[in-house]
C-alpha cells in the first residue's frame, strides 16, 4: 500500500535555528498539508498546497513558516527561526478525493 | 467555522467491556466524518469513515454511525482488547470553498485497557 514518507522521524534543534522537515507524498495524490501537534493537545491543520501553490494557511502558519514542492515529488516544511513553542509533532498528509495519508509524523524538540 | 468535540478523557476499561467514545461536529455542508488512532509512538492511521447521513463506518470491530440529526458519530466496539489502548481522534473533512478537503480534528481521547 503507498505511503506518505517523514523524514527525520526526530529532530532536536536549537532556538533560533532553521529546520527543513521533508515529506515524500503519494505520487498520484494531488493536495498536500502540513499539520502539527503539540504533545497531549488536538491535532492541528496547518497549510495545504495544491497545483504548486498553497491553497489555505492557518493562523499558526506566520512569517516563520513556509513550504515548498522543489521536485515534483518531495514536499518540505520549513521553520526558519524555531521558537520553544515551536516543539511538537509534525504530521505530512497527502489527499486524493477525501481519502487521506498521513505521515508518520516528524517529532520537533527546539531546546 | 467547523469544530469537532470529543468526550473528555482519558477513558480506562478493562478487557472485554464496552467501548463508546462520544463525537459531536458543526459543519457547514455535508462533511465526511472520521475516526482516526494513534499507537504510542506511530502516527495517525484512519480507522473508519463515513461519507453521508446514515452511513455506518466499521473496521476491526469498532463501528460509528454518521447521524445527521444529532451531529454525531460515536465510536462503539463490543469487546476492547489491551491492543485497542491508544488515542481516538475524531475529525471532518470540510466540503466547501477554500477549505475544502481540510481536516478539522477533536482534542482525541486517550484509551487505556487493561487486561
Amino acid at each position: 500500500e503507498p505511503e506518505v514518507t517523514q523524514t527525520p522521524s526526530h529532530q532536536v534543534t536549537q532556538m533560533g535555528q532553521e529546520v527543513i522537515l521533508r515529506c515524500v507524498p503519494i505520487s498520484n495524490h494531488l493536495y498536500f498539508y502540513w499539520y502539527r501537534q503539540i504533545l497531549g493537545q488536538k491535532v492541528e491543520f496547518l497549510v495545504s498546497f495544491y497545483n504548486n501553490e498553497i491553497s489555505e494557511k492557518s493562523e499558526i502558519f506566520d512569517d516563520q513558516f513556509s513550504v515548498e514542492r522543489p521536485d515534483g515529488s518531495n514536499f518540505t516544511l520549513k521553520i526558519r527561526s524555531t521558537k520553544l513553542e515551536d516543539s511538537a509533532m509534525y504530521f505530512c498528509a497527502s489527499r486524493l478525493g477525501d481519502g487521506y495519508t498521513f505521515g508518520s509524523g516528524t517529532r520537533l524538540t527546539v531546546v | 467555522g467547523n469544530s469537532v468535540t470529543q468526550m473528555e478523557g482519558p477513558v480506562t476499561l478493562s478487557e472485554e467491556a464496552f467501548l463508546t467514545i462520544n463525537c459531536t461536529y458543526t459543519a457547514t455542508g455535508y462533511p465526511s466524518l472520521f475516526w482516526y488512532v494513534q499507537y504510542p509512538g506511530e502516527g495517525l492511521q484512519l480507522l473508519l469513515k463515513a461519507t453521508k447521513a446514515d452511513d455506518k463506518g466499521s473496521n476491526k470491530g469498532f463501528e460509528a454511525t454518521y447521524r445527521k440529526e444529532t451531529t454525531s458519530f460515536h465510536l462503539e466496539k463490543g469487546s476492547v482488547q489491551v491492543s485497542d489502548s491508544a488515542v481516538y481522534f475524531c475529525a471532518l473533512i470540510s466540503t466547501g470553498g477554500t477549505s475544502y478537503g481540510k481536516l478539522t480534528f477533536g482534542q482525541g481521547t486517550i484509551l487505556t485497557v487493561h487486561p
